[in-house]
């Protein structure tokens, strides 16, 4: 079964400096794809970038990146010179069958300090 | 743009009540989902439907039942409220695309049970 790992509950940036969030991911499928999601305090839930398993390059979003390790299989997002609207919690997820739900990690809240 | 509002952001209900949470979306999707989330669990998913009057349970469907009578539309009912169902509940849509396709999510509800 598919599962995804979020090692840190929680992390602290300066402002203007690049930050990796961790994720992590096990199935046992060669197609799947992996997504991450930013949930501000308001609560709803932004669809930020996406990494296809057989895509070769590392998915890119204007500050956002996808460092993707296949053999690791970690998916890892980096956000480049944070602002202070990036605070908010980030949850990595994916899917490894066609059409059936995303499942989610426990998500990392990222708070980025002046 | 894609478009899914939830009826309701907050709402407080008593114990022993029937709630509805209604999920409407205006992107033609077939696939619509319902998650809650709490603290420290990530998102969970209770159930899914993949077209009008079909429902698939997720991972935590105990004391919720769905309908979809309309492709637009998803509703989550509590047949009997308790307080440990007191939590966020997010609804999302997707079109059928497989690996790749993305879930939309709605603004959430945040409902609480006394």
């Amino acid at each position: 079964a598919q599962k995804i790992t979020q090692t840190q509950p929680g992390m602290f940036v300066q402002e203007k400096e690049a930050v990796t969030l961790d994720c992590t991911y096990d199935t046992s499928d060669q197609s799947y794809g992996l997504f991450w999601y930013k949930q501000p305090s308001s609560g709803e839930m932004i669809f930020l970038i996406y990494q296809g398993s057989y895509d070769e390059q590392n998915a890119t979003e204007g500050r956002y990146s996808l460092n993707f390790q296949k053999a690791r299989k970690s998916a890892n997002l980096v956000i480049s010179a944070s602002q202070l609207g990036d605070s908010a919690m980030y949850f990595c997820a994916m899917r490894d069958l066609g059409n059936t739900p995303l499942v989610f990690g426990k998500g990392t809240r990222l708070s980025v300090i002046a | 743009d894609v478009k899914v509002t939830q009826s309701s952001r907050y709402l407080v209900k008593r114990t022993g009540e029937k709630v509805f949470l209604e999920c409407v979306q205006d992107m033609d999707h077939e696939n619509m989902f319902w998650y809650r989330q709490d603290p420290g669990l990530g998102l969970r998913l209770i159930y899914f439907s993949y077209d009008v009057k079909m429902k698939e349970k997720g991972d935590i469907p105990e004391g919720y039942s769905v309908s979809r009578e309309k492709k637009e539309r998803f509703s989550l009912i509590l047949e009997s409220a308790s307080t440990n169902q007191t939590s966020m509940y997010l609804c999302a849509s997707s079109s059928v695309a497989g690996v790749t396709d993305t879930q939309y999510f709605g603004p959430g509800t945040r409902l609480t049970v006394l």
